[in-house]
Protein backbone atom coordinates (compact mmCIF):
# COMPACT_ATOMS: atom_id res chain seq x y z
CA UNK A 1 0.00 0.00 0.00
CA UNK A 2 1.61 3.25 -1.48
CA UNK A 3 1.92 5.78 1.39
CA UNK A 4 1.68 9.69 0.08
CA UNK A 5 4.03 10.59 -2.02
CA UNK A 6 5.62 13.91 -3.58
CA UNK A 7 7.83 15.22 -6.43
CA UNK A 8 10.08 16.84 -6.99
CA UNK A 9 12.60 15.95 -3.66
CA UNK A 10 14.19 19.00 -4.57
CA UNK A 11 14.00 21.99 -6.43
CA UNK A 12 16.45 25.38 -6.98
CA UNK A 13 14.36 28.49 -7.93
CA UNK A 14 15.46 31.64 -8.31
CA UNK A 15 13.65 34.88 -6.84
CA UNK A 16 10.26 36.17 -8.94
CA UNK A 17 10.02 32.60 -10.48
CA UNK A 18 6.83 30.19 -10.27
CA UNK A 19 7.17 26.85 -8.90
CA UNK A 20 4.58 23.24 -9.09
CA UNK A 21 4.77 20.92 -6.47
CA UNK A 22 2.68 17.33 -6.39
CA UNK A 23 1.40 15.46 -4.39
CA UNK A 24 -0.59 11.55 -4.51
CA UNK A 25 -2.34 11.14 -1.82
CA UNK A 26 -2.59 7.60 0.64
CA UNK A 27 -4.78 4.77 -1.00
CA UNK A 28 -8.38 5.58 -0.17
CA UNK A 29 -7.68 9.10 0.91
CA UNK A 30 -10.12 11.72 -0.32
CA UNK A 31 -8.71 15.04 1.45
CA UNK A 32 -5.32 16.59 1.17
CA UNK A 33 -3.43 19.37 3.57
CA UNK A 34 -0.08 21.30 2.29
CA UNK A 35 2.32 22.83 5.20
CA UNK A 36 5.15 25.21 4.61
CA UNK A 37 7.98 24.06 7.64
CA UNK A 38 10.95 26.64 7.79
CA UNK A 39 14.53 25.64 9.15
CA UNK A 40 14.04 24.72 12.63
CA UNK A 41 10.40 25.77 12.98
CA UNK A 42 7.32 23.43 13.08
CA UNK A 43 5.01 22.96 9.78
CA UNK A 44 2.65 25.96 8.92
CA UNK A 45 -0.80 24.97 7.37
CA UNK A 46 -1.16 26.37 3.90
CA UNK A 47 -4.45 25.06 2.34
CA UNK A 48 -6.78 21.68 2.32
CA UNK A 49 -8.50 20.03 -0.27
CA UNK A 50 -11.38 18.23 -0.56
CA UNK A 51 -13.66 17.52 -3.58
CA UNK A 52 -11.28 19.83 -5.76
CA UNK A 53 -12.09 22.51 -3.99
CA UNK A 54 -10.69 24.50 -1.23
CA UNK A 55 -11.87 24.19 2.35
CA UNK A 56 -9.67 25.36 4.22
CA UNK A 57 -6.91 28.20 4.18
CA UNK A 58 -3.97 28.81 6.21
CA UNK A 59 -2.45 32.70 6.85
CA UNK A 60 -1.02 32.58 3.62
CA UNK A 61 -0.73 35.04 0.57
CA UNK A 62 -2.65 34.55 -2.77
CA UNK A 63 0.53 34.12 -4.18
CA UNK A 64 0.34 30.21 -2.92
CA UNK A 65 -2.80 28.60 -5.06
CA UNK A 66 -3.55 24.93 -5.48
CA UNK A 67 -5.10 22.71 -6.94
CA UNK A 68 -7.24 18.92 -6.82
CA UNK A 69 -7.56 16.71 -9.33
CA UNK A 70 -10.39 14.07 -9.80
CA UNK A 71 -8.04 11.08 -8.87
CA UNK A 72 -7.38 13.02 -5.67
CA UNK A 73 -3.79 13.92 -6.22
CA UNK A 74 -2.66 17.84 -5.85
CA UNK A 75 -0.79 20.53 -6.73
CA UNK A 76 0.64 23.70 -4.80
CA UNK A 77 1.46 26.66 -6.33
CA UNK A 78 4.06 29.53 -5.80
CA UNK A 79 3.98 32.39 -8.00
CA UNK A 80 6.65 35.12 -7.81
CA UNK A 81 8.96 33.17 -5.19
CA UNK A 82 10.96 35.25 -2.25
CA UNK A 83 13.98 34.42 -0.48
CA UNK A 84 11.39 33.75 2.24
CA UNK A 85 9.75 31.12 0.54
CA UNK A 86 12.44 28.79 1.02
CA UNK A 87 11.60 25.30 3.46
CA UNK A 88 10.38 22.26 2.92
CA UNK A 89 6.82 21.50 1.54
CA UNK A 90 4.63 19.07 3.17
CA UNK A 91 1.67 17.18 1.71
CA UNK A 92 -0.59 15.34 4.08
CA UNK A 93 -3.38 12.87 3.28
CA UNK A 94 -6.54 11.85 4.88
CA UNK A 95 -9.97 10.33 4.66
CA UNK A 96 -12.46 13.07 5.24
CA UNK A 97 -11.52 14.78 8.76
CA UNK A 98 -9.53 11.17 10.06
CA UNK A 99 -5.86 11.59 10.68
CA UNK A 100 -3.28 13.08 8.40
CA UNK A 101 -0.86 11.19 7.24
CA UNK A 102 2.38 12.93 5.55
CA UNK A 103 4.41 12.34 2.34
CA UNK A 104 8.69 12.95 2.40
CA UNK A 105 8.34 16.70 1.26
CA UNK A 106 10.11 19.11 -1.39
CA UNK A 107 12.43 21.05 -0.80
CA UNK A 108 12.83 24.10 -2.17
CA UNK A 109 15.22 26.32 -2.20
CA UNK A 110 14.96 30.00 -4.10
CA UNK A 111 18.39 31.48 -4.69
CA UNK B 1 -7.05 31.11 17.99
CA UNK B 2 -5.10 27.39 18.55
CA UNK B 3 -1.71 27.32 19.89
CA UNK B 4 0.73 24.54 20.71
CA UNK B 5 3.75 25.44 22.99
CA UNK B 6 6.60 22.78 23.35
CA UNK B 7 9.11 24.64 25.53
CA UNK B 8 11.86 22.09 25.34
CA UNK B 9 14.13 22.76 22.18
CA UNK B 10 16.60 19.86 22.57
CA UNK B 11 16.65 16.71 25.41
CA UNK B 12 19.85 14.81 25.30
CA UNK B 13 19.68 11.26 26.52
CA UNK B 14 21.99 8.07 26.66
CA UNK B 15 19.72 4.95 25.38
CA UNK B 16 17.81 3.46 27.72
CA UNK B 17 16.82 6.64 29.66
CA UNK B 18 13.48 7.45 29.82
CA UNK B 19 12.47 10.72 27.98
CA UNK B 20 9.33 12.80 28.26
CA UNK B 21 8.09 15.73 25.91
CA UNK B 22 6.33 18.32 27.52
CA UNK B 23 3.32 19.88 25.37
CA UNK B 24 0.92 22.59 26.36
CA UNK B 25 -1.99 23.55 24.08
CA UNK B 26 -4.49 26.49 24.21
CA UNK B 27 -7.96 26.56 22.26
CA UNK B 28 -11.63 27.58 22.85
CA UNK B 29 -13.07 24.42 21.18
CA UNK B 30 -14.89 22.05 23.36
CA UNK B 31 -13.40 19.02 21.28
CA UNK B 32 -10.09 18.55 19.24
CA UNK B 33 -7.67 16.32 18.54
CA UNK B 34 -3.76 16.40 20.07
CA UNK B 35 -1.45 14.50 18.38
CA UNK B 36 1.99 13.21 18.22
CA UNK B 37 4.48 13.37 15.11
CA UNK B 38 8.01 12.24 14.92
CA UNK B 39 10.44 13.99 12.03
CA UNK B 40 14.09 11.95 11.76
CA UNK B 41 16.48 13.56 9.57
CA UNK B 42 14.83 12.52 6.20
CA UNK B 43 12.03 14.80 6.74
CA UNK B 44 8.88 12.91 6.20
CA UNK B 45 6.67 13.70 9.61
CA UNK B 46 5.68 10.00 11.20
CA UNK B 47 2.16 9.60 12.95
CA UNK B 48 2.60 8.31 16.33
CA UNK B 49 -0.18 9.01 18.62
CA UNK B 50 -3.61 11.07 18.70
CA UNK B 51 -6.51 11.61 21.51
CA UNK B 52 -9.82 12.76 21.14
CA UNK B 53 -10.33 16.26 23.98
CA UNK B 54 -13.10 13.80 25.21
CA UNK B 55 -11.06 10.78 26.33
CA UNK B 56 -8.27 11.64 28.92
CA UNK B 57 -7.43 7.74 29.79
CA UNK B 58 -3.78 7.42 29.17
CA UNK B 59 -2.29 4.51 27.71
CA UNK B 60 0.90 3.06 26.83
CA UNK B 61 1.58 1.58 23.10
CA UNK B 62 4.56 -0.19 23.11
CA UNK B 63 7.32 2.33 24.09
CA UNK B 64 5.44 5.21 23.91
CA UNK B 65 2.98 6.52 26.87
CA UNK B 66 0.84 9.73 27.03
CA UNK B 67 -0.23 11.72 29.88
CA UNK B 68 -3.62 14.06 28.72
CA UNK B 69 -4.57 16.32 31.41
CA UNK B 70 -7.37 18.92 30.06
CA UNK B 71 -7.61 20.34 33.53
CA UNK B 72 -4.07 21.86 32.92
CA UNK B 73 -4.05 22.09 28.83
CA UNK B 74 -1.25 19.56 28.86
CA UNK B 75 -0.23 16.79 26.25
CA UNK B 76 2.86 14.73 27.40
CA UNK B 77 4.71 12.08 25.43
CA UNK B 78 6.97 9.60 26.93
CA UNK B 79 9.50 7.37 25.07
CA UNK B 80 10.93 4.74 27.63
CA UNK B 81 14.20 2.54 27.31
CA UNK B 82 15.21 5.07 24.94
CA UNK B 83 17.21 3.74 21.52
CA UNK B 84 19.07 5.55 18.91
CA UNK B 85 16.86 5.02 16.30
CA UNK B 86 14.54 7.17 18.13
CA UNK B 87 16.68 10.04 17.50
CA UNK B 88 14.67 12.64 15.93
CA UNK B 89 12.68 16.20 16.69
CA UNK B 90 8.86 15.70 18.27
CA UNK B 91 6.24 17.86 17.56
CA UNK B 92 3.01 18.02 19.13
CA UNK B 93 -0.19 18.99 16.97
CA UNK B 94 -3.83 19.80 17.94
CA UNK B 95 -6.92 19.88 15.22
CA UNK B 96 -10.63 21.02 15.79
CA UNK B 97 -13.34 18.88 15.64
CA UNK B 98 -15.62 20.42 13.95
CA UNK B 99 -17.92 20.32 10.99
CA UNK B 100 -17.15 18.18 8.20
CA UNK B 101 -16.92 21.03 5.49
CA UNK B 102 -14.60 23.28 8.16
CA UNK B 103 -11.57 21.42 7.70
CA UNK B 104 -9.77 19.85 9.92
CA UNK B 105 -5.98 22.21 10.01
CA UNK B 106 -3.47 21.01 12.01
CA UNK B 107 -1.84 23.62 14.48
CA UNK B 108 2.05 22.48 15.45
CA UNK B 109 4.07 23.33 18.04
CA UNK B 110 7.97 24.40 17.68
CA UNK B 111 9.05 20.68 17.95
CA UNK B 112 11.56 19.27 20.59
CA UNK B 113 14.49 17.66 19.34
CA UNK B 114 15.44 14.36 21.06
CA UNK B 115 19.22 12.97 20.27
CA UNK B 116 19.92 9.18 22.15
CA UNK B 117 23.23 8.81 22.22
CA UNK B 118 24.67 4.96 22.79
Amino acid sequence: DAGVTQSPTHLIKTRGQQVTLRCSPKSGHDTVSWYQQALGQGPQFIFQYYEEEERQRGNFPDRFSGHQFPNYSSELNVNALLLGDSALYLCASSFGTETQYFGPGTRLLVL
Amino acid sequence: AQKVTQAQTEISVVEKEDVTLDCVYETRDTTYYLFWYKQPPSGELVFLIRRNSFDEQNEISGRYSWNFQKSTSSFNFTITASQVVDSAVYFCALSEVGAWAAGNKLTFGGGTRVLVKP
